[in-house]
């Protein structure tokens, strides 16, 4: 069966360091995949989408990559902020899949 | 540009009841979901709707649930009678048909049933 898997482990790093969070999927081929990023009590916001024919995209201290023969995704944020402190989800979508989300991975950066 | 409105915010009932949520989705959005986000877990499709017809919705419990987008604007999804294990944040989400990949999500409903 198709599934979707994100660190259930609070990633805990420090202020001005990078964080990666990993998003690994088995028994897909999606077209692409989204990060999103998600504060309690409020609904996810879109982060970026990156396609199956693209390795890597930049917005700001983001950074995703793309993997699609280790089925794998890897969301950077360069010099990380408390601010950026909050949960991160992976979704995989298009062709014939409806929009699947994981379960996301929370991240914690200290002052 | 207004945000995807949501209502109630919370809602509590007891089992058997039925409850209804409210979505108006960002205005020229053709493309609106429904999702259930049960705590600790990730959003779960359980309807997509193309302008007001039903893209998706293999997901959706239809025995209890029904969700309806008349006229391919705002939107209801009904849940008739409820069940424990339907205590979630029930999510509405809509895309731009032109750019259908990127979601805009609304604050969600709180469902907790008693």
């Amino acid at each position: 069966s198709q599934k979707i898997e994100q660190n259930s482990e609070a990633l805990n790093i420090q202020e001005g360091k990078t964080a990666t969070l990993t998003c690994n999927y088995t028994n897909y081929s999606p077209a692409y995949l989204q990060w999103y990023r998600q504060d309690p009590g409020r609904g996810p916001v879109f982060l970026l989408l990156i396609r199956e024919n693209e390795k890597e995209k930049r917005k700001e201290r983001l950074k995703v990559t793309f993997d699609t023969t280790l089925k794998q995704s890897l969301f950077h944020i360069t010099a990380s902020q408390p601010a950026d402190s909050a949960t991160y989800l992976c979704a995989l979508a298009g062709g014939s899949y409806i929009p699947t989300f994981g379960r996301g991975t929370s991240l914690i950066v200290h002052p | 540009e207004a945000g995807v409105a949501q209502s109630p915010r919370y809602k509590i009932i007891e089992k058997r009841q039925s409850v209804a949520f409210w979505c108006n989705p960002i205005s020229g959005h053709a493309t609106l979901y429904w999702y259930q986000q049960i705590l600790g877990q990730g959003p779960k499709l359980l309807i997509q709707f193309q302008n007001n017809g039903v893209v998706d919705d293999s997901q959706l419990p239809k025995d209890r649930f029904s969700a309806e987008r008349l006229k391919g604007v705002d939107s209801t999804l009904k849940i008739q009678p409820a069940k424990l294990e339907d205590s979630a944040v029930y999510l509405c989400a809509s895309s731009d048909s032109g750019n259908s990949y990127e979601q805009y999500f609304g604050p969600g409903t709180r469902l907790t049933v008693t």
